[in-house]
């Protein structure tokens, strides 16, 4: 599809484990974004890449939490240690370029910790 | 710092009546605001955008949004509403970087 694709989109793990969430954006989008949004409030910054590189990573919560995007495309959450405040919907989002660029977001990845 | 404020976390009106949704943002400098949708199960589209073009912003599906300097609003109308803008509203806000910082979203249910 031409849409932003976001794998898988549920997924239910145990406390302590190793999750990783994929996104798949836009072909051609540079800016790539990762947000998470939990339940009853907007979305929350985690991650911003331009290309390959992560170009702002203040929102991530603490050092359990990753992202990469080795080839400028595909990008990968990953979440160590998983903890039960971690459930939430992983929103990822792709743009043509920074600044006022339309964000074009997937349909999330839901996580729920048990 | 920049943040915005949604005033209403739901709204219920009635099909064709107006719909308002109020959003007040703080910026440092001059801002690019924005109003994007969610329904149920799906990821956010974009309604609308003001990025220091014309004040008064038409998006889709007969909504348009009037950016106020003095006031700090971007609030959202649409004169009639109808049953399928039942959804989750979220004003974000933007400096002229990237980042977005979203409000906390206003619920919009529509009576028959």
């Amino acid at each position: 599809g031409a849409g932003v694709s976001q794998t898988p989109s549920n997924k239910v793990t145990e406390k302590g484990k190793y999750v990783e969430l994929r996104c798949d954006p836009i072909s051609g989008h540079t800016a790539l974004y990762w947000y998470r949004q939990s339940l009853g409030q907007g979305p929350e910054f985690l991650i911003y890449f331009q290309g390959t590189g992560a170009a702002d990573d203040s929102g991530l919560p603490n050092d359990r939490f990753f992202a990469v995007r080795p080839e400028g495309s595909v990008s990968t959450l990953k979440i160590q240690r998983t903890e039960r405040g971690d459930s939430a919907m992983y929103l990822c989002a792709s743009s043509l370029s920074q600044g006022a660029g339309e964000l074009f977001f997937g349909e999330g990845s839901r996580l729920t910790v048990l | 710092a920049q943040s915005v404020t949604q005033l209403g976390s739901h709204v219920s009106v009635s099909e064709g009546a107006l719909v308002l949704l109020r959003c007040n943002y703080s910026s440092s400098v001059p801002p690019y605001l924005f109003w994007y949708v969610q329904y149920p199960n799906q990821g956010l589209q974009l309604l609308l955008k003001y990025t220091s073009a014309a004040t008064l912003v038409k998006g889709i599906n007969g909504f348009e949004a009037e950016f106020k300097k003095s006031e700090t609003s971007f609030h959202l109308t649409k004169p009639s509403a109808h049953m399928s803008d039942a959804a989750e509203y979220f004003c974000a806000v933007s400096e002229p970087n990237y980042k977005l910082s979203f409000g906390a979203g206003t619920t919009v249910t529509v009576r028959a």
